[in-house]
């Protein structure tokens, strides 16, 4: 059974940073393409980044190039969302997921908030 | 506001058909797969329709998906008031090389 668990989330203030990660299990990590979504209180769902097998492309959405790093470990199965000058707008529960064509997310996790306030 | 179209919302008896639309441009929808996604209160989204048409197990046929130039529909045949929650469509957009969504839509089961 396909299982991808977020950690890593919480309360930081506007300039700070967090990394989010997420543990994948029952499948090969290391020959799938992976991603963070995100989703603001109320609002809908937003592509974050993504992140391909080896690692050598990554993309990321306008509003956190610069900012954001995603990153991958196959000797952990884990994936990484390095977070820096954190700004109240990044408040949001981020999803890992499990890609496929045209970044079609097959799997998600539950979900992790990160909030960004005083 | 999204890159993707979709109406903020939908309703439909129990048992009848709905569908839910998704426009798009020729840099995301007209050149790149389709996804849709459900998203039940509270919970994470749910892969329903991949590569524009295709169920991943465990999907009843109830639901489908279709394409054409630019825009996508997803249908849901025979409402249940289980089926009560948001929908998302999905896909790259290869001018903003970024992935898209739709703002979502809400389906009601009257």
């Amino acid at each position: 059974e396909v299982q991808l668990v977020e950690s890593g989330g919480g309360l930081v203030q506007p300039g700070g940073s967090l990394r989010l990660s997420c543990a994948a299990s029952g499948f090969t990590f290391s020959n799938y393409w992976m991603g963070w979504v995100r989703q603001a209180p109320g609002k809908g769902l937003e592509w974050v980044a993504h992140i391909n097998q080896n690692g050598g492309e990554k993309k990321y959405v306008d509003s956190v190039k610069g900012r954001f790093t995603i990153s991958r470990d196959d000797a952990k199965n884990s994936l990484y969302l390095q977070m820096s000058s954190l700004r109240a707008e990044d408040t949001a529960v981020y999803y890992c997921a499990r890609l496929g064509s045209s970044i079609t997310c097959h799997y998600w996790g539950q979900g992790n908030l990160v909030t960004v306030s005083t | 506001q999204s890159v993707l179209t979709q109406p903020p919302s939908v309703s439909a008896a129990p048992g009848q058909k709905v569908t839910i639309s998704c426009s798009g441009t020729s840099s995301n929808i007209g050149s790149n797969y389709v996804s849709w996604y459900q998203q039940l209160p509270g919970t994470a989204p749910k892969l329903l329709i991949y590569e524009n048409n295709q169920r991943p197990s465990g999907i009843p046929d109830r639901f489908s998906g279709s394409k054409s130039g630019t825009s996508a529909t997803l249908g849901i045949t025979g409402l249940q008031t289980g089926d009560e929650a948001d929908y998302y469509c999905a896909t790259w957009d290869s001018s903003l090389s970024e992935g898209v969504f739709g703002g979502g839509t809400k389906l009601t089961v009257l």
